[in-house]
């Protein structure tokens, strides 16, 4: 089947520091990923859409130089959360639309927690 | 703009009771429809997937109907057990493979024993 892997699935970081999270996808070729942040008993929220070899689209209201995305290769995007804030604090998780896949296929989640 | 609407937002019943987790959405012109399941903390699991041309589709003891025209979809559980307790999420895509999913804000169901 279609296996995305996510890490870290946890992390713990001081205000104003930067925290890397990475999205594999590990028996398919990913052209398509996408990143969602979900705050506690809401639902999921589309963050950005990252494309191999080109640069992320944002969606409104989401500061594209506080969450740097890479997606250098097929199989794997990352997640940068530059100068993180307490308020970023919140579950991340990544979704990748291979070519030959029908639906998508999530990662485990990433729970941020900034002190 | 695509809306997902889910019904009830939570549910409580006793083992073995068969129930109907409800989605509707707002823009007909969807790509397809994908059910999930999410555990506290994790991610998502698929649990099935309903292309724009299908009526329904099932998996063990799970259904899921599709009316597109309608903009509805049901999830059909049957013989609830406690491991079912969890969020389902009910997803749409607009278009082919390359654009996003939009979530409803899911049900948490807790199937007592």
């Amino acid at each position: 089947g279609a296996v995305v892997s996510q890490h870290p699935s946890r992390v713990i970081c001081k205000s104003g520091t930067s925290v890397k999270i990475e999205c594999r996808s590990l028996d398919f070729q990913a052209t398509t990923m996408f990143w969602y942040r979900q705050f506690p008993k809401q639902s999921l929220m589309l963050m950005a859409t990252s494309n191999e070899g080109s640069k992320a689209t944002y969606e409104q209201g989401v500061e594209k130089d506080k969450f740097l995305i890479n997606h250098a290769s097929l199989t794997l995007s990352t997640l940068t959360v530059t100068s993180a804030h307490p308020e970023d604090s919140s579950f991340y998780i990544c979704s990748a639309n291979g070519r030959a896949l029908y639906g998508y296929t999530f990662g485990s989640g990433t729970r941020l927690t900034v002190v | 703009k695509q809306e997902v609407t889910q019904i009830p937002a939570a549910l409580s019943v006793p083992e073995g009771e068969n129930l109907v987790l409800n989605c509707s959405f707002t823009d007909s012109a969807i790509y397809n429809l994908q059910w999930f399941r999410q555990d506290p903390g994790k991610g998502l699991t698929s649990l099935l997937l309903i292309q724009s041309s299908q009526r329904e589709q099932t998996s063990g003891r799970l259904n899921a109907s599709l009316d597109k025209s309608s903009g509805r979809s049901t999830l059909y559980i049957a013989a609830s057990q406690p491991g079912d307790s969890a969020t389902y999420l009910c997803a749409v895509s607009l278009n082919q493979a390359g654009t996003a999913l939009i979530f409803g804000k899911g049900t948490t169901l807790s199937v007592s024993s």
